[in-house]
């Protein structure tokens, strides 16, 4: 039962430190996804991939965060300095070129104190 | 701004009554796409709409796709407990955007 999946699934950590996310995409699936998603703002798109190469980031808050994806089975998302502001629950998706079929990981919950 | 607006934001009703929410855009998308996201999991695909004025049935579920490809519909003929989520529509053109949600709850 092919998925995608991501770690940590819970994190909490101190305002200041470094957080890492990491993501293993659905094997041939080519595109990947960054959300970030709070009550208030709802899913907002952070950065995307496809075969690799980054093609948007412009959601990204810059500073703090980064996106990569060092080989086809791994994306990660780091934030440096974390901030409270940043709490969230932080979702990677994989899907097909065409974008018409789309799986999401169970998400990485993130509490920055 | 949001490029997506859903309605109602949220919605409570009694199980067996029918329901409609709305995704409403002024942007044209090449296809639309709605999920429903339960707690603690990710937003799950139920279904991608490409053509205007497309409509797909999903057993109790109706999708709409308007003509232009601006705005879509999710009907819900009888309502049953296990329907309670959060529905999002998302737009497709290079990327996915995602609406803030429709927050449903069926009351048995």
């Amino acid at each position: 039962d092919a998925r995608v999946t991501q770690t940590p699934r819970h994190k909490v950590t101190e305002m200041g430190q470094e957080v890492t996310m990491r993501c293993q995409p659905i094997l041939g699936h080519n595109t990947v996804f960054w959300y970030r998603q709070t009550m208030m703002q709802g899913l907002e798109l952070l950065a995307y991939f496809r075969n690799r190469a980054p093609l948007d980031d412009s959601g990204m808050p810059k500073d703090r965060f980064s996106a990569e994806m060092p080989d086809a089975t791994l994306a990660t998302l780091k934030i440096q300095p974390s901030e409270p502001r940043d709490s969230a629950v932080y979702f990677c998706a994989s899907g097909e070129p065409t974008n018409l079929f789309i799986y999401f990981g169970e998400g990485s919950w993130l509490t920055v104190v | 701004t949001q490029l997506l607006e859903q309605s109602p934001q949220f919605l409570s009703i009694q199980e067996g009554e029918n329901l409609t929410v709305y995704c409403n855009s002024s942007s044209v998308f090449s296809s639309l796409q709605w999920y429903r996201q339960e707690p603690g999991e990710g937003p799950v695909l139920l279904v991608t709409v490409v053509t205007g004025g497309e409509v797909k049935k999903l057993k109790r579920l109706t999708f709409q796709f308007g003509d232009a490809r601006k705005d879509s519909s999710l009907h819900i003929t009888a309502a049953q407990p296990g329907d309670t989520g959060l529905y999002l529509c998302a737009g497709v053109r290079d990327k996915i955007i995602f609406g803030k949600g429709t927050r449903l709850h069926i009351l048995p």
